[in-house]
């Protein structure tokens, strides 16, 4: 699986949106990239995944950049519970075996 | 829809004992993975089960072994704990094995002293 560049941390002010960016610049072509989110003490919250086209759900839009090195999560209209670290993970579609790697992510601070 | 559920929360034990924990899949998942958190490793893969069967093993010692029942429940077992086994311990459902998309239960927090 392809390993993920994202920043350690970002602020965004409440009620605008955030965009948080993902380096992924050695994909293949069957790797899928995923997001997840948790929050303080909590177990990882599925968001959206996408292969290269963009993708968009009823919490966020996954935006997959033409040559699929990098990509940007867009939650619209930030909240304050929007709080928590976002992790990028680029994941190989295969039949068996579910297992994934979790970076570092990025912590986001939604500021009233 | 019920999310996954864990049993117990939180859980105190010694060093040396053993504890099992437990998880209950989203209905109709048949997959279940278990991850281990902490503040200095962040979350990694123990291992999967499907269908009653280990699929997949991550890099932990034979201390951590687990099983997975018909109804696909399933429990995860640490054997002669130590400190550094002190972790929020997750669940994860998926519909099967494979690459889709894992639903987290809220974790139990095991502190060994």
């Amino acid at each position: 699986d392809a390993k993920t560049t994202q920043p350690p941390s970002m602020d965004c002010a409440e009620g605008r949106a955030a965009n948080l960016p993902c380096n992924h610049s050695t994909i293949s072509g069957n790797e899928y990239v995923y997001w997840y989110r948790q929050i303080h003490s909590q177990g990882p919250q599925y968001i959206i995944h996408g292969l290269k086209n963009n993708e968009t759900n009823e919490m966020a839009s996954l935006i997959i950049t033409e040559d699929r090195k990098s990509s940007t999560l867009i939650l619209p209209h930030a909240t304050l519970r929007d709080t928590a670290v976002y992790y990028c993970i680029v994941r190989v579609w295969v039949p068996t075996g579910n297992q994934f790697y979790f970076g570092t992510g990025t912590s986001l601070t939604v500021i009233p | 829809k019920a999310g996954v559920t864990q049993t117990p929360r939180y859980l105190i034990k010694t060093r040396g004992q053993q504890v099992t924990l437990s998880c209950s899949p989203i209905s109709g998942h048949r997959s279940v993975s278990w991850y281990q958190q902490t503040p200095g490793q962040g979350l990694q893969f123990l291992f999967e089960y499907f269908s009653e069967t280990q699929r997949n093993k991550g890099n932990f010692p034979g201390r951590f072994s687990g099983r997975q029942f018909s109804n696909s429940r399933s429990e995860m077992n640490v054997s002669t704990l130590e400190l550094g086994d002190s972790a929020l311990y997750l669940c994860a459902s998926s519909l099967r094995t494979g690459t889709y998309e894992q639903y987290f239960g809220p974790g139990t927090r095991l502190t060994v002293t």
